[in-house]
């Protein structure tokens, strides 16, 4: 099916530890987000990318880690898992231009523990 | 930079009353103004969006929100809620020609019966 998919959808860590979320986009879309919702702070950009091996620092990128290899996929690592970084991600996709909106994923809810 | 401010972290109504969700954003030239919602465990979804034209845009789900370039604002009204509108909302904006939305700390709208 069409649309963006974010894997897992819940995820239990321990501190310390390397997890990776997933998202996947099926649009072609150039653009792609990372977001982390927090109460009290609404959507933070974490990182972003604007092509194929093209990613920028957004709002809060320390202790993240993006990559890019297919227009397709972008996915997040947290290197070294902290109790802060517990927070719902959320996966945004994008034409070119901010005209069209962004396309967001049902998320990933990331508890560590 | 780009800023936007809902003005109300919350907002609470009664079943079939109308409600008015404010957003404010830092002038600009021309901007392109977005709703999104986010019901309870989901991601963000275009609710409605302003480009150019006409200063009133509408939903399909009855809401509608008007463009005010002198006040830099476009408020989110619907005149009758139901309890399937509770929800999150949240207000973007983008400078137009740019490519990143810059989203506002969102509003709860809570529908009492």
């Amino acid at each position: 099916d069409a649309g963006i998919t974010q894997s897992p959808r819940y995820k239990i860590t321990e501190t310390g530890r390397q997890v990776t979320l997933m998202c996947h986009q099926t649009w072609s879309h150039s653009y792609m987000f990372w977001y982390r919702q927090d109460l009290g702070h609404g959507l933070r950009l974490i990182y972003y990318s604007a092509a194929a091996d093209i990613t920028d620092k957004g709002e809060v990128p320390d202790g993240y880690v993006v990559s890019r290899s297919k227009t397709e996929n972008f996915p997040l690592t947290l290197e070294s898992a902290t109790r802060s970084q517990t927070s719902v991600y959320f996966c945004a996709s994008s034409d070119k231009h901010a005209r069209y909106g962004y396309t967001f994923g049902s998320g990933t809810r990331l508890t560590v523990v | 930079a780009q800023s936007v401010t809902q003005l109300d972290s919350q907002v609470p109504v009664f079943e079939e009353a109308p409600v008015e969700l404010r957003c404010n954003y830092s002038s600009s030239v021309s901007v392109y103004l977005f709703w999104y919602v986010q019901y309870p465990n989901q991601g963000l979804q275009l609710l409605l969006k302003y480009l150019s034209g006409s200063t009133l845009v509408e939903s399909i789900n009855g809401f509608e929100a008007e463009f005010n370039k002198s006040q830099t604002s476009f408020h989110l009204r619907k005149p009758s809620v139901h309890i399937s509108d509770t929800a999150e909302y949240f207000c973007a904006v983008s400078d137009e020609g740019a490519q990143k939305l810059v989203f506002g700390q969102g509003t709860r709208l809570t529908i009492n019966p």
